[in-house]
């Protein structure tokens, strides 16, 4: 059982340049998150979903774009790459809300924007 | 405003030995607490949950409990094993009415290193 399947695991992005972060998990659950950790910070909610078709933003949206087309698939686009971008980017799925339940986590991607 | 409070920020402790992690909150209404496990280079993974109503609850060698009149909580390890090595986040949930889009309030973490 794959779980949440993240790729890229590392990326380096020049200024304006524009990506695409994947994320997947077979758990069949409705609920989608993504997070980014900042070193010494807090993990801060970026965009959820809550089922196909269905989004909305966190804490932290500004510069990223998320679709949710299929249960299984939630990416993250940031259209143009800004240094205050470079972070750890974490994937994560739950069966009800992440308020009333434990999140599973992908291994994150690590982007560098230089 | 919801914060978590983590301390100490890293600690170092020899194999086989206990330790206590802390966390204070002062996330309203309270719903849960969560700690997670996040080993370098991965995803958190959640070790226990604990509602308003449970004072303690254990995952093999974790025992955390909490003490809502207070809003604090602590994580023991015992008999430390090299694989304890990780950064351990509290994570507190904020009822219906409260908190950020997913109810939820990370803390920084505390830097565990077990030297062997």
């Amino acid at each position: 059982n794959a779980g949440v399947t993240q790729t890229p695991k590392f990326r380096i992005l020049k200024i304006g340049q524009s990506m695409t972060l994947q994320c997947t998990q077979d758990m069949n659950h409705n609920y989608m998150y993504w997070y980014r950790q900042d070193p010494g910070m807090g993990l801060k909610l970026i965009y959820y979903s809550v089922g196909a078709g269905i989004t909305d933003k966190g804490e932290v949206p500004n510069g990223y774009n998320v679709s949710r087309s299929t249960t299984e698939d939630f990416p993250l686009r940031l259209e143009l790459a800004a240094p205050s971008q470079t972070s750890v980017y974490f994937c994560a799925s739950s069966y009800a809300g992440h308020r009333h339940t434990e999140a599973f986590f992908g291994q994150g991607t690590r982007l560098t924007v230089v | 405003k919801n914060q978590v409070e983590q301390s100490p920020q890293s600690l170092i402790i020899l194999e086989g030995k206990n330790c206590t992690l802390q966390c204070n909150y002062t996330v309203s209404p309270f719903s849960n607490l969560r700690w997670y496990k996040q080993d370098t280079g991965r995803g958190p993974v959640s070790l226990t949950i604990m509602t308003f109503s449970e004072n303690t609850k254990s995952n093999g060698r974790y025992t955390a409990t909490l003490d809502a009149d207070t809003k604090q909580s602590s994580l023991h390890i015992t008999a430390s094993q090299l694989s304890d090595s990780a950064s351990y986040i509290c994570v507190v949930s904020a009822g219906r009415s409260g908190g950020g889009a997913d109810g939820l309030t990370f803390g920084k973490g505390t830097h565990l290193i077990i030297q062997p």
